[in-house]
């Protein structure tokens, strides 16, 4: 079983549109959780992160999180072609020797301008 | 440059030979993190280290890989006799800490090629 499970995609959505990605994990345990944004060829870019239930904004970015459902979301309002890239969510369980992040597959996103 | 810096950027090794991979984390951050991508699949845990100590090695293939990161200079991946199915992106990231509200930062990897 997947600890962490995204749509491949591709997700493609028009310029100035919202992009709605999502993320399941199956560790009820997991305390932290991170969306980071790859570029192909490139490593991984830290975009948000979110340890409590709810929401949280950053400019054009919302996190979401709902920890009774093991749901994590992003939202990019506005979406750019600049946005088009491959978006990983990530999750650790924290405490003792545990500092490792578990990533799923990732979403491919683009942006048609 | 504050970032996590890697090197070599990019490394062709023969099957058989030696990889060794450095990492120097973000200034002030004192754990690092090993990732592999393999090409087409998500990037997956190796090991973590503090200086002198390996704290979580159980994503490390119990053979042919090591990680160090000694108190003076950058973490080190070492991999012997590389095979083929070596080749992949390898990412070393930083944090201050662990757990609680601390993000790990990545380096711009290494990718190791096996002919």
């Amino acid at each position: 079983q997947k600890e962490v499970e995204q749509n491949s995609g591709p997700l493609s959505v028009p310029e100035g549109a919202i992009a709605s990605l999502n993320c399941t994990y199956s560790d009820r345990g997991s305390q932290s959780f991170f969306w980071y944004r790859q570029y192909s060829g490139k490593s991984p870019e830290l975009i948000m992160s979110i340890y409590s239930n709810g929401d949280k904004e950053d400019g054009r970015f919302t996190a979401q999180l709902n920890k009774a459902s093991q749901y994590v979301s992003l939202l990019i309002r506005d979406s750019q072609p600049s946005d088009s890239a491959t978006y990983l969510c990530a999750v650790r369980r924290d405490g003792g020797s545990q500092g490792n992040l578990i990533f799923g597959k990732g979403t491919k996103l683009s942006v048609k301008p | 440059n504050a970032g996590v810096m890697q090197n070599p950027r990019h490394l062709v090794r023969r099957r058989g030979q030696e990889a060794r991979l450095r990492c120097s984390p973000m200034k002030g951050h004192s754990h690092v993190y090993w990732y592999r991508q393999l090409p087409e699949e998500g990037l997956k845990f190796m090991v973590y280290l503090q200086k002198e100590n390996i704290i979580d090695e159980s994503g490390m293939p119990k053979e042919r890989f090591s990680a160090e990161f000694p108190k003076e200079g950058p973490s080190i991946l070492r991999i012997q006799q590389v095979v083929r199915g070596d080749s992949a992106a390898y990412f070393c990231a930083s944090s201050p800490r662990t757990g609680g509200a601390y993000e790990q930062y990545f380096g711009p990897g290494t990718r190791l090629t096996v002919t």
